[in-house]
């Protein structure tokens, strides 16, 4: 049983550069929500999605781009990166978002 | 708006005192209502969950959380703390609707011998 299945664990880009993080659940569940957590500034919402084909912004959403084609995988795209965009990366999935979530082991992204 | 507080950023306790992690919240109705714990370089876990009903839940890792509404509160509490529980706790906050939990910004605790 998998879980939250976030890849990779590491990157190192360099600014200017595009990438896709990638995320994948296996627990059959429709929200799945994508956060970055910076010192002292928590969570962040980035994009969530409540099912296949459906995508909504959260509170920081510039500069990232998601799709939910199925309801197991919710990538992540940075469309540019730069330096402000370093930062831990989390995936968590629910069946509904008011239920609780699973959260992946994150992604530690640093832009140089 | 909907919100959640977390008063204190870092709190250090003594190994074996108790512990109280404060969350407010701002919600019409009544909430739903998480405590989760981040471990060095670890994703979030689940501690407890409030929804309905009894307003003392038990968790995992021998937390519990009170509902207060009069308070708009769900302080999170341990009788003894063990060196173990130095981490990061945050509380969530969501309501009926499916719209998107929303996190406090997170409590630090130390514990010393």
């Amino acid at each position: 049983n998998a879980g939250v299945t976030q890849t990779p664990k590491f990157q190192v880009l360099k600014t200017g550069q595009s990438m896709t993080l990638q995320c994948a659940q296996d627990m059959n569940h429709e929200y799945m929500s994508w956060y970055r957590q910076d010192p002292g500034m928590g969570l962040r919402l980035i994009h969530y999605s409540v099912g296949a084909g459906i995508t909504d912004q959260g509170e920081v959403p510039n500069g990232y781009n998601v799709s939910r084609s199925t309801t197991e995988d919710f990538p992540l795209r940075l469309l540019s990166a730069a330096p402000s965009q370093t930062s831990v990366y989390f995936c968590a999935s629910s069946y509904r978002s008011n239920q609780p979530q699973h959260f992946g082991d994150g992604t530690r992204l640093s832009i140089l | 708006a909907q919100s959640v507080t977390q008063p204190d950023i870092h709190i250090t306790v003594s190994e074996g005192a108790s512990l109280e992690l404060r969350c407010n919240y701002s919600y019409g109705a009544t909430p739903y209502l998480f405590w989760y714990v981040q471990s060095p370089g670890q994703g979030l876990q689940l501690l407890l969950k409030y929804f309905s009903g009894d307003t003392l839940v038990q968790g995992i890792k021998g937390f519990e959380a009170e509902f207060k509404r009069s308070q708009s509160s769900f302080n999170l509490r341990k009788p003894s703390v063990h060196w173990s529980d130095a981490a990061e706790y945050f509380c969530a906050g969501g309501n009926s609707g499916n719209t998107p939990l929303v996190f406090g910004k997170g409590t630090r605790l130390s514990v010393i011998a």
